[in-house]
């Protein structure tokens, strides 16, 4: 089945520790989001890559990093920097062609202790 | 910069009742508009989307959205919900002719009660 698939689905992590998230799509789509979730914010934009080997830092980028080695993965790092790195994070994919429906994976909720 | 307001971030109703979920958007060039739905503990899905033409779109699911422009709105209506409509619902915008980021509103629960 083609779709984007986040994991880990939970992830724990001491303060002051990095931690990847991986973003994984069989859609074929060129480009890869990253979002977060918090309550009552909605959904804000961390990076996003149109092509590979290419992405763009998005409105809350501080404290984030990426890669786009591959098409298929879109790997998200929250480093120690990010100040609040408790939240929910979502992944999307879409063609890139303006209009096109954006593709969601079921999301990483990460939570610093 | 685009910024997209939902006025209402949570909205009790009994089954069988309409609903109207408010959603206003500023924006200085045009845009595209969506309204996607989030179910507890998922990600996005795409419920429907207004590009051009018809101002009033139409899901699968019974809801509708009609695009406003001179009050810059598109608001979600469904004339009977169920109780499987219990969910989070996000309006977003993309700008026209600058890519498909998306940005989004704060996110309105709707709750449907027997």
């Amino acid at each position: 089945d083609g779709g984007i698939t986040q994991s880990p689905k939970y992830l724990f992590r001491k303060e002051g520790q990095n931690v990847t998230l991986s973003c994984e799509q069989n859609l074929n789509h060129d480009a890869m989001y990253w979002y977060r979730q918090d309550p009552g914010q909605g959904l804000r934009l961390i990076y996003y890559s149109q092509i590979v080997n290419d992405f763009q830092k998005g409105d809350i980028a501080e404290g984030y990093s990426v890669s786009r080695e591959k098409k298929e993965s879109f790997p998200l790092t929250v480093t120690s920097a990010q100040k609040n790195p408790t939240a929910f994070y979502l992944c999307a994919s879409s063609q890139g062609a303006e209009g096109t429906e954006a593709f969601f994976g079921q999301g990483t909720r990460l939570t610093v202790v | 910069a685009q910024s997209v307001t939902q006025l209402d971030s949570q909205v009790p109703v009994f089954e069988e009742a309409p609903v109207e979920l408010r959603c206003n958007y500023s924006s200085s060039v045009s845009v595209y508009l969506f309204w996607y739905v989030q179910y507890p503990n998922q990600g996005l899905q795409l419920l429907l989307k207004y590009l051009s033409g018809s101002t009033l779109v139409e899901s699968i699911n019974g809801f509708e959205a009609e695009f406003n422009k001179s009050q810059t709105s598109f608001h979600l209506r469904k004339p009977s919900v169920h109780i499987s409509d219990t969910a989070e619902y996000f309006c977003a915008v993309t700008l026209v002719n600058a890519g498909n980021m998306l940005t989004f509103g704060g996110g309105t629960r709707l709750m449907v009660k027997p």
